[in-house]
């Protein structure tokens, strides 16, 4: 089961940043948050993890509340390119599996 | 750097009949599998996943099962294939522990 709640879609201005919101209020203190998105066809691409630090890579900036019940997904200049569909999953549980949930349908508008 | 292949890309069937998606990995020793179908406008679901040779675990019932002959080698098959096996799978893998999954270009099967 998805243990994560997305708005299923958002839209965004070419150039600006995309700040993408994740709910995972039941998250435990071992589990990890991670992110994926998924372009039209294609599998998922890893985006970034985090545990409940900040975290920043070359693609993204990943924003942890301190309580870890929720997290936001930054794409500080959103291009055409990133217009895709963003997962949010929290890895725990039996395995460590991921679980994804249904996303959020991101528009980069020109 | 490892890679990860999928076939056939698409593949049309009709109802009843045989099913298999073939996956595997380059690049890298002992990885875990997994085995994920997407319906059409919905996300992902897993259906199996392996941490060796010979060892499935599934997700859900249904009717699909999973084979893993070889480290790098990850197979889905059907005996008899229904109109709601129809869907895009993907194959991924990752490494031990919390490591991230990366994923395959996908297999788009319609049964028809």
């Amino acid at each position: 089961d998805a243990k994560t709640t997305q708005p299923p879609s958002m839209d965004c201005a070419e150039g600006r940043a995309a700040n993408l919101p994740c709910n995972h209020s039941t998250i435990s203190g071992n589990e990890y948050v991670y992110w994926y998105r998924q372009i039209h066809s294609q599998g998922p691409q890893y985006i970034i993890h985090g545990l409940k630090n900040n975290e920043t890579n070359e693609m993204a900036s990943l924003i942890i509340t301190e309580d870890r019940k929720s997290s936001t997904l930054i794409l500080p200049h959103a291009t055409l390119r990133d217009t895709a569909v963003y997962y949010c999953i929290v890895r725990g549980g039996p395995g460590n599996q991921f679980y994804f949930g249904t996303g959020t349908s991101l528009t980069v508008i020109p | 750097s490892q890679t990860i292949h999928q076939w056939p890309a698409t593949l049309v069937q009709p109802v009843g009949s045989p099913l298999s998606l073939e996956c595997t990995v380059e690049g890298t020793s002992n990885p875990n599998l997994y085995w994920y179908r997407q319906a059409a406008g919905r996300g992902l679901q897993l259906l199996f996943y392996s941490v060796g040779i010979g060892q499935i675990s599934s997700e859900v019932p249904q009717n699909l099962s999973a084979s893993r002959p070889q480290d790098r080698q990850f197979i889905l098959s059907s005996k008899k294939l229904l109109l709601s096996d129809s869907g895009f799978y993907l194959c991924a893998w990752s490494g031990v522990g919390l490591s991230e999954q990366y994923f395959g270009p996908g297999t788009r099967l319609t049964v028809t």
